[in-house]
């Protein structure tokens, strides 16, 4: 098993729906837990953090963390067409190496 | 500007050629990390420290590849010899305790 796994997509969501994004990880991830947006061409961008099991919402995103399932999850509310870009799962193992999904293409459509 | 600085931002060099990519993290961070993206692909993982101590370099990298962190500052990721596999964004990375921040990459095209 990779150590962070995320469909790679594209996933298609109506303007104004709920973008669901996923990603699974390894026991050898099993610290801090982030998901970043990037836009072609740039660099990645941190959204949200969360570190222990259940919600963690700011403005339109809503961070998730199942340790028992190993998953993550980023809902994103209201999507607009400026929420489309490529989304970053990533995980930090107990050395604080950051590892990185091969993150999802999220496309919303107007 | 206190985000994480990379220079330079774009890289275009001959096959065969030494190139170097220096990162200056935010003030304070301790750890400093180094990523390669490819099109279509996740940052893959090359090294990182902390302060000056290098604590991994992946061993997916070859010895072409080095990298520094002379007083726990700045980095400086070096590539000998580049080949046009070497093409890619090279990217940097700096973190306290917990969120790590990216600078802008350097794009790397080798020809």
């Amino acid at each position: 098993q990779k150590e962070v796994e995320q469909n790679s997509g594209p996933l298609s969501v109506p303007e104004g729906a709920i973008a669901s994004l996923n990603c699974t990880y390894s026991d050898r991830v099993s610290q801090s837990f982030f998901w970043y947006r990037q836009y072609s061409g740039k660099s990645p961008e941190l959204i949200m953090s969360i570190y222990s099991n259940g919600d963690k919402e700011d403005g339109r995103f809503t961070a998730q963390l199942n340790k028992a399932s190993q998953y993550v999850s980023l809902l994103i509310r209201d999507s607009q067409p400026s929420d489309s870009a490529t989304y970053l799962c990533a995980g930090k193992n107990r050395d604080d190496k950051i590892i990185f999904g091969k993150g999802t293409r999220l496309h919303i459509l107007p | 500007d206190t985000g994480v600085s990379q220079n330079p931002r774009h890289k275009i060099t001959k096959r065969g050629q030494n190139v170097t990519f220096r990162c200056d993290p935010i003030s304070e961070h301790n750890r400093l990390y180094w990523y390669r993206q490819t099109l279509g692909q996740g940052p893959e993982f090359l090294t990182y420290f902390q302060n000056e101590a290098q604590l991994e370099k992946s061993r997916l990298l070859s010895d072409r590849f080095s990298a520094e962190r002379p007083k726990g500052s700045f980095s400086t990721l070096e590539i000998q010899r580049t080949e046009q596999g070497d093409s890619a964004m090279y990217l940097c990375a700096s973190s306290s305790i917990a969120e790590a921040f990216f600078g802008q990459g350097t794009r790397l095209t080798v020809v």
